[in-house]
């Protein structure tokens, strides 16, 4: 198994472009979550998924969006990007919710000038 | 709201000694408590967790404590190595969609 894989690693964006940070996990997991980690900041959650079809906000929602159109993609799309946006991004993923081991892909660390 | 505090947020020991790093809570109805060890340009990964119903779990070198009533969780690291030295996350969850983490402390660990 690969885990979960994001990509790409890194990413330099201008004010006011888009793009989209992959992740695909191959663990058959239902629950996936988008988080960013700032310094000193520990880890914030953008969007979490309980299923195909099924995707809801966490704490900083604003500026982004996802689709989950099926189990194994999770995609997160930033659009009209801010410098605010500068961040290191990670996917993870669970069999069945929080109480357990969180799964997280290698990151994607994007910059926004 | 919910929150997890975590100290100290830099931490430096000499190979051999042990380490201390301390979490405290707020939601009572918290009752998992994981830790994940960070290094450099990776993702997270967990290297122990805790359960509300148990005080204390052991798995090697690495131990992690639990006091519900004061709201306080600790991992202890003892006969520490290089290897060690990265940043670690504590964090707490009630269940459903959500991990509160700590701000994370940053391991040194000089040979």
């Amino acid at each position: 198994n690969a885990g979960v894989t994001q990509t790409p690693k890194f990413r330099i964006l201008k004010i006011g472009q888009s793009m989209t940070l992959q992740c695909a996990q191959d663990m058959n997991h239902n629950y996936m979550y988008w988080y960013r980690q700032d310094p000193g900041m520990g880890l914030k959650l953008i969007y979490y998924s309980v299923g195909a079809g099924i995707t809801d906000k966490g704490e900083v929602p604003n500026g982004y969006n996802v689709s989950r159109s099926t189990t194994e993609d999770f995609p997160l799309r930033l659009e009209l990007a801010a410098p605010s946006q500068t961040s290191v991004y990670f996917c993870a993923s669970t069999k069945s919710g929080a109480r357990e081991k969180l799964f997280f892909g290698s990151g994607t660390q994007l910059s926004v000038l | 709201g919910e929150n997890v505090e975590q100290h100290p947020s830099t931490l430096s020991v000499q190979e051999g000694d042990s380490a201390v790093i301390k979490c405290t809570y707020s939601d009572s109805a918290s009752n998992y408590f994981p830790w994940y060890k960070q290094e450099l340009g990776k993702g997270p990964q967990l290297i122990i967790d805790i359960r509300s119903n148990v005080g204390e779990k052991k798995d090697q070198r690495i131990a992690v404590t639990l006091n519900k009533t004061a709201k306080h969780f600790s991992l202890h690291i003892t006969e520490t190595q290089p290897e060690d030295s990265a940043v670690y996350f504590c964090a707490a969850s009630k269940g459903g969609f959500k991990t509160i983490f700590g701000a994370g402390t940053r391991l040194f660990v000089k040979a």
